[in-house]
């Protein structure tokens, strides 16, 4: 049970450039979340997930896209990187809304 | 291996009562630590503690670091309904940048 993996651990991308952050867990939870930490700050909440096809916007959507075809896997799109995307990135999953969340690891992502 | 450890993992208590929930660590090049608030969808961040700065407090809510037990408390004082949540602590590691959460106290308050 490797509960919630991200990968990759550490990217630095070029602006204008895209990516996928790659979100998996294998606790057959329901809900799914991506935050993003910025540097001395909490976590802000980007997209979640109540379950397999159903994603909806979190506190800071834009620049950011989702989806959820299967109930394991949460892949968060960049399309376009900008410097103001450079942050921790992490993934987390709960059994369903107001349960304990597991974290993933975390990415850390540098746009230059 | 690095560690977070809170305790107790769950804590039914009525309005009005102090609570005092802990978060032992162990991590290798200590940068911060950080307490959330876990509600319905998504944890709030509470405080940030590092070595220039071991005792934060805002409201009822109050929260010190001791960096030679290695731990921190939180304080709520005069619990309400509305405290009642997950709280969540993190530790942040400056080699690897890392952060490491705790599985968080489950506090629940009787009206």
């Amino acid at each position: 049970n490797a509960g919630v993996t991200q990968t990759p651990k550490f990217r630095i991308l070029k602006i204008g450039q895209s990516m996928t952050l790659q979100c998996t867990q294998d606790m057959n939870h329901n809900y799914m979340y991506w935050y993003r930490q910025d540097p001395g700050m909490g976590l802000k909440l980007i997209y979640y997930s109540v379950g397999a096809g159903i994603t909806d916007k979190g506190e800071v959507p834009n620049g950011y896209n989702v989806s959820r075809s299967t109930t394991e896997d949460f892949p968060l799109r960049l399309e376009l990187a900008a410097p103001s995307q450079t942050s921790v990135y992490f993934c987390a999953s709960s059994y369903q809304q107001g349960y304990e969340q597991y974290f993933g690891p975390g990415t850390r992502l540098t746009v230059t | 291996e690095d560690k977070v450890v809170q305790s107790p993992l769950s804590l039914v208590v009525h309005e009005g009562d102090t609570v005092t929930l802990n978060c032992s660590y162990e991590v290798t090049n200590f940068r911060s630590l950080l307490w959330y608030k876990q509600e319905k969808k998504a944890p709030t961040f509470l405080f940030m503690l590092t070595s220039s700065g071991i005792e934060k407090k805002s409201g009822r809510l109050s929260s010190i670091l001791d960096k030679k037990e290695l731990s921190s408390i939180l304080n709520i004082t005069a619990t309400q309904t509305g405290d009642s949540a997950i709280y969540l602590c993190a530790v942040e590691a400056v080699r690897d940048d890392k952060i490491i959460f705790g599985k968080g106290t489950r506090l629940h308050i009787l009206p």
